[in-house]
């Protein structure tokens, strides 16, 4: 069965770099969703889009915006980026809730060093 | 705001014994609970889901229980193995919302 597919997977990038992140969700589902994970610490909400409007923000720095398309993929982009934005970053897809289950399904994650 | 906590921390077992990790949360209002699994620096993989209506989910040697009147979620590991060395995170849907509210985590180990 497809999975979530995010690129890339890894990713280096210089202080005040900027840094685009892709994830292209399950065929069908409708709502994606981002998070953060820190070293040691458990995922953080940022972001998360329905029918290509945002539905939910959560922890999301000014400097990040995220937008999704209309094949339903979606894109955080990531400026001026700081030291402590090093991290795991997830994404994750779903149906909307009025579906009848909107169980989130995660991509194996891109994990961003900010040097 | 919802917080959610896991205990214990970190649990180190010998092969072959039955374990409970506990997960608590302090708003009862959810929607669904979501176990997860973890492996050092991967993605997470999903386990199981409880929907607010059940009570327990079953798959394998796994089987999670929801009480939410009390706020609370165990998952159980039947017959423990060393593959089953990793950390397990609960999470919790929001009612009326739909983003995640994970756990602490807990980093469990299974020695031979």
């Amino acid at each position: 069965a497809a999975g979530v597919i995010q690129s890339p997977r890894h990713l280096i990038k210089e202080k005040r770099e900027t840094a685009t992140l892709k994830c292209y969700p399950i065929p069908r589902h409708d709502t994606v969703y981002w998070y953060q994970q820190g070293p040691g610490q458990d995922p953080q909400f940022l972001i998360s889009f329905y029918e290509k409007m945002q539905s939910d923000k959560g922890s999301i720095p000014d400097r990040f915006s995220a937008q999704q398309f209309s094949d339903y993929h979606s894109e955080l982009n990531m400026s001026s980026l700081e030291l402590g934005d090093s991290a795991l970053y997830f994404c994750a897809s779903s149906l909307n809730v009025r579906a009848g289950s909107n169980e989130q399904f995660f991509g194996p994650g891109t994990r961003l060093t900010v040097l | 705001k919802q917080e959610v906590t896991q205990i214990p921390a970190a649990l180190s077992v010998p092969e072959g014994e039955n374990l409970v990790l506990n997960c608590s949360f302090t708003d009862s209002a959810i929607y669904n609970l979501q176990w997860f699994r973890q492996d050092p620096g991967k993605g997470l993989t999903s386990l199981l889901l409880i929907q607010s209506s059940q009570r327990e989910q079953t798959s394998g040697r796994l089987n999670a229980s929801l009480d939410k009147s009390s706020g609370r979620s165990t998952l159980y590991i039947a017959a423990s193995q060393p593959g089953d060395s990793a950390t397990y995170l609960c999470a919790v849907y929001p009612g009326g919302g739909n983003k995640l509210t994970f756990g602490t985590g807990t980093q469990l180990k299974v020695e031979l």
